[in-house]
């Protein structure tokens, strides 16, 4: 089975505060991709990547950073934590082509205080 | 630019009932769609997709879809409703490397 382990779960942090959500997948993936999930917004696409060191802006990069140094490995970066980043963070990843399934991980809560 | 609707944002049914949930899309090329299930405080989980083999999927949980090209639709559907289906359901198409999601329906399963 497909694994894509997000290493926090539930994390709780200050205004201002530098934070970092750790992606890791284990099935070879080429894409990797960083979503936020809202209420009554549905997911939307953060920042994706198609390959190491490579990335591509989503829909709502604003705040936001990612590091790819690593094919099973994606972290997303936010350099300076607010309030109205309170949310749930999805990572996924899939393989290249088009009928290739998205995987994803358990979700991490971020509450930013 | 591709889309993605899901008419309804909560559907109640009673348990033993069909559950049928509507997903339409836009895309100017032939879709590669998908339909998942995210229970609470959980991730995303494939039930289905369609890929162009045939219009009607077969996924999991007794779960199926049937892609309409004539509607641009990709409707969920379950014959009979169990209290463990009540959960959140995206629809998705995939759009070059990357895939776009409905807004969810969350559905209810009353006893």
């Amino acid at each position: 089975d497909v694994k894509v382990t997000q290493s926090s779960r539930y994390l709780v942090k200050r205004t201002g505060e530098k934070v970092f959500l750790e992606c890791v997948q284990d099935m070879d993936h080429e894409n990797m991709f960083w979503y936020r999930q809202d209420p009554g917004l549905g997911l939307r696409l953060i920042y994706f990547s198609y390959d190491v060191k490579m990335k591509e802006k989503g829909d709502i990069p604003e705040g936001y950073s990612v590091s790819r140094e690593k094919k099973e490995r994606f972290s997303l970066i936010l350099e300076s934590a607010s309030t109205n980043q309170t949310s749930m963070y999805l990572c996924a990843s899939s393989r290249q082509g088009w009928a290739n399934t998205i995987y994803f991980g358990e979700g991490s809560w971020l509450t930013v205080v | 630019a591709q889309s993605v609707t899901q008419l309804g944002s909560h559907v109640s049914v009673s348990e033993g009932a069909l559950v049928l949930l509507r997903c339409n899309y836009s895309s100017s090329v032939p879709p590669y769609l998908f339909w998942y299930v995210q229970y609470p405080n959980q991730g995303l989980q494939l039930l289905l997709k369609y890929t162009s083999a045939a219009t009607l999927v077969k996924g999991i949980n007794g779960f199926e879809a049937e892609f309409k090209k004539s509607e641009t639709s990709f409707h969920l559907t379950k014959p009979s409703a169990h209290m463990s289906d009540a959960a959140e359901y995206f629809c998705a198409v995939r759009v070059g490397q990357n895939f776009v999601f409905g807004p969810g329906t969350r559905l209810s399963v009353l006893p």
